[in-house]
């Protein structure tokens, strides 16, 4: 069976701060995609990232980062020097190679004030 | 840039109405999806549809049906809305799985309340 778990369900931090949202996965398949998403209160699910099960590399992009560790089966994202629109609901989900479906996390909330 | 459009983002419907909620995308994918989302539940997938007039059900298929008559088009249907109906309703597509590309883009998303 395949899981995601965001164990953090809300986190609140001070514009600037770097925050870290965690994401742990189960699946027994070889091949498997992972994502994040974020939801900003307007409600829309906008894709942020997808790494595969083979490539391990760490992923920059500006202020995000994202950790793949297959090791501790975690895909854990990064927002350095937070801003006030970083504020959303951050949903990772995971895809075992061959099936359409995605399998979300309940998300976290992460509230930045200014 | 992908677009996935829904009918309407605000919906009061009566208990016993038939509802239809429309999804349309704009880029040719293959498999569309209908996901409920409830604070504390997380996203969770009612239908989806890997081909027009194919479809399958999801973990939460109970209360609702679908049709995808042409590509573009996938509607989800509450045959008799009720009150535990009320809910976010979210549709996305995505490219078939075989993509190297393949996410999940997402539309705006439908607040159904039941009353």
């Amino acid at each position: 069976a395949q899981k995601v778990t965001q164990a953090q369900t809300e986190i609140s931090v001070v514009e600037k701060e770097d925050v870290t949202l965690d994401c742990v996965y189960e699946t027994r398949d070889t091949t498997y995609y992972l994502f994040w998403y974020k939801q900003p209160p307007s409600g829309e699910l906008v894709f942020l990232i997808r790494r595969n099960s083979f490539d391990e590399q760490n992923e920059i992009s500006g202020r995000y980062s994202w950790n793949f560790q297959k090791s501790t089966s975690s895909f854990n994202f990064t927002i350095t020097a937070s801003q006030v629109v970083d504020s959303a609901v951050y949903f990772c989900a995971l895809r075992r190679g061959g099936s359409e479906k995605l399998v979300f996390g309940k998300g976290t909330k992460l509230t930045v004030n200014p | 840039d992908v677009k996935v459009t829904q009918s309407s983002r605000y919906l009061v419907k009566r208990t016993g109405e038939k509802v239809f909620l429309e999804c349309v995308q704009d880029m040719d994918h293959e498999n569309m999806f209908w996901y409920r989302q409830d604070p504390g539940l997380g996203l969770r997938l009612i239908y989806f549809s890997y081909d027009v007039k194919m479809k399958e059900k999801g973990d939460i298929p109970e209360g609702y049906s679908v049709s995808r008559e042409k590509k573009e088009r996938f509607s989800l249907i509450l045959e008799s809305a009720s009150t535990n109906q009320t809910s976010m309703y979210l549709c996305a597509s995505s490219l078939t799985s075989t993509s190297p590309s393949y996410e999940q883009y997402f539309g705006p998303g439908t607040r159904l309340t039941v009353t």
